[in-house]
């Protein structure tokens, strides 16, 4: 079946180090991949999405392309800075008449100043 | 445009009782999806709307249902509540273009616990 890991967390960095939150997926057919982020005591925001191989999706300075022979959509950012501290979401939907995602169990990302 | 809301934000319940939330979409979307929020389990999708159509179901008992109105908003109902249905219960709204990047658009969620 369809399926999203993500590594676990959580993740602490100082201000202005680099990110990466590892995300692979298993699917069938050609899916669209997304990161979300949710800040305490809210519900999801979309960060970005890439809908085909080797789509680069960017927002905010996280980017995150999509990668189908390592079946991956890791996503980075080059300077995190405190208010970056959630929890990030990467997700799969698979073409077809449905707008079911798929999430992964989630990263805690820490940021100190 | 107004963003999803969702109503109420939190609530309480006792065992055995009954649950109704509501979720109203983004002006112009027809799709509207539940998903389930746990520290356990992560976020699960429950199921999803489309023109008051049920379009797909995830794995979950027959105490979880839902429905959407005429106007693209939805409800959903947890009957016989259980301590494990407490959770943030999350409704995303999509404008269901056909396109595969069809973006979900989330709401703020209902805290519902179940004591």
């Amino acid at each position: 079946g369809n399926s999203v890991t993500q590594m676990e967390g959580p993740v602490t960095l100082s201000e202005e180090a680099f990110l990466t939150i590892n995300c692979t997926y298993t699917a069938t057919g050609y899916p669209s991949l997304f990161w979300y982020v949710q800040y305490p005591g809210e519900g999801l925001q979309l960060l970005l999405k890439a809908t085909k191989a080797d789509d680069k999706g960017s927002n905010k300075g996280f980017e995150a392309t999509y990668r189908k022979e390592t079946t991956s959509f890791h996503l980075e950012k080059g300077s995190v800075q405190v208010s970056d501290s959630a929890v990030y979401f990467c997700a799969l939907k698979n073409g077809g008449a449905t707008n079911k995602l798929i999430f992964g169990t989630g990263t805690l990302l820490a940021v100190q100043p | 445009k107004a963003g999803v809301t969702q109503t109420p934000r939190y609530l309480i319940k006792t065992r055995g009782q009954q649950v109704t939330l509501s979720c109203s979409p983004i002006s112009g979307h027809r799709s509207v999806s539940w998903y389930q929020q746990t520290p356990g389990q992560g976020l699960q999708f429950l199921f999803e709307y489309f023109s008051e159509t049920q379009r797909n179901k995830g794995n979950f008992p027959g105490r979880f249902s839902g429905r959407q109105f005429s106007n693209s908003r939805s409800e959903m109902n947890v009957s016989t509540l259980e301590l494990g249905d407490s959770a943030l219960y999350l409704c995303a709204s999509s404008a269901n273009t056909g396109t595969s990047g069809d973006t979900q658009y989330f709401g703020p969620g209902t805290r519902l616990t179940v004591l």
